[in-house]
């Protein structure tokens, strides 16, 4: 199966700064097939980058997704409050789909 | 926009059966779409455990794939999922998603979530 590593494990940043999370792969990852999720505590994951690059509807422009192959990066420009969660990298191209383990951006 | 729902219980005994129903709405089960489980254990990541696609096939996450069961029912628009043999291993949070396969392919659909318990 494909391992997904995301790091760092934990980012501690303020609101306004710039947050980059990185998804590395054990093996290359279709592009259209490597996903980011949002979940913070008692809620669902909520989909955010698709096709390693395309914001879902409604997703501010502040996020953003890139990479290919086997190193994918989600960019968050200036983080807001709300921006304060776990996120997930994932990728559905070769079964079984598997998640990275997470980065959690906490407030510093 | 489609939304899901988890029911059943919230506590099952060790070496029991897992059962749980996704409720679509919304939207049809009918179609081009993989319907998915996906589970959390407490203060853990996300696990995909399988799917299945309304003609009848199904695609299981070969950790799990000796005790998985996941079927879907058109006439009552919803999906299952039995897991068989639980340990509190199986302890975890179950969502239910769709996933979306069209030019790219990702879960666009979650419900909100069934704490499962493994416990006597």
């Amino acid at each position: 199966e494909i391992v997904l590593t995301q790091s760092p494990g934990t980012l501690s940043l303020s609101p306004g700064e710039r947050a980059t999370l990185s998804c590395r792969a054990s093996q290359s990852v279709s592009s259209k097939s490597l996903t980011w999720y949002q979940q913070k505590p008692g809620q669902p994951p909520r989909l955010l980058i698709y096709g390693a690059s395309t914001r879902a509807t409604g997703i501010p422009d502040r996020f953003g997704g890139s990479g290919s192959g086997t190193d994918f990066t989600l960019t968050i420009s200036r983080l807001e409050p709300e921006d304060f969660a776990v996120y997930y990298c994932q990728q559905c191209g070769t079964s079984p789909w598997t998640f990275g383990q997470g980065t959690k951006v906490e407030i510093k | 926009q489609v939304q899901l729902q988890e029911s059943g219980p919230g506590l099952v005994k060790p070496s029991g059966t897992l059962s749980l129903t996704c409720d679509v709405s919304g939207g049809s089960v009918i179609g081009h779409i993989w319907w998915s489980w996906v589970r959390q254990p407490p203060g853990k990541g996300l696990e995909w455990i399988g799917e299945t696609y309304p003609s009848g096939g199904t695609n299981y996450n070969p950790s799990l794939k000796s005790r998985v069961t996941i079927s879907v029912d058109t006439s009552k628009n919803q999906f299952s999922l039995k897991v068989n043999s639980v340990t509190a291993a199986d302890t975890a949070v179950y969502y239910c998603a769709r996933l979306w396969s069209g030019s790219s392919y990702y879960f666009d659909s979650w419900g909100q979530g069934i704490l499962v318990t493994v416990s006597s």
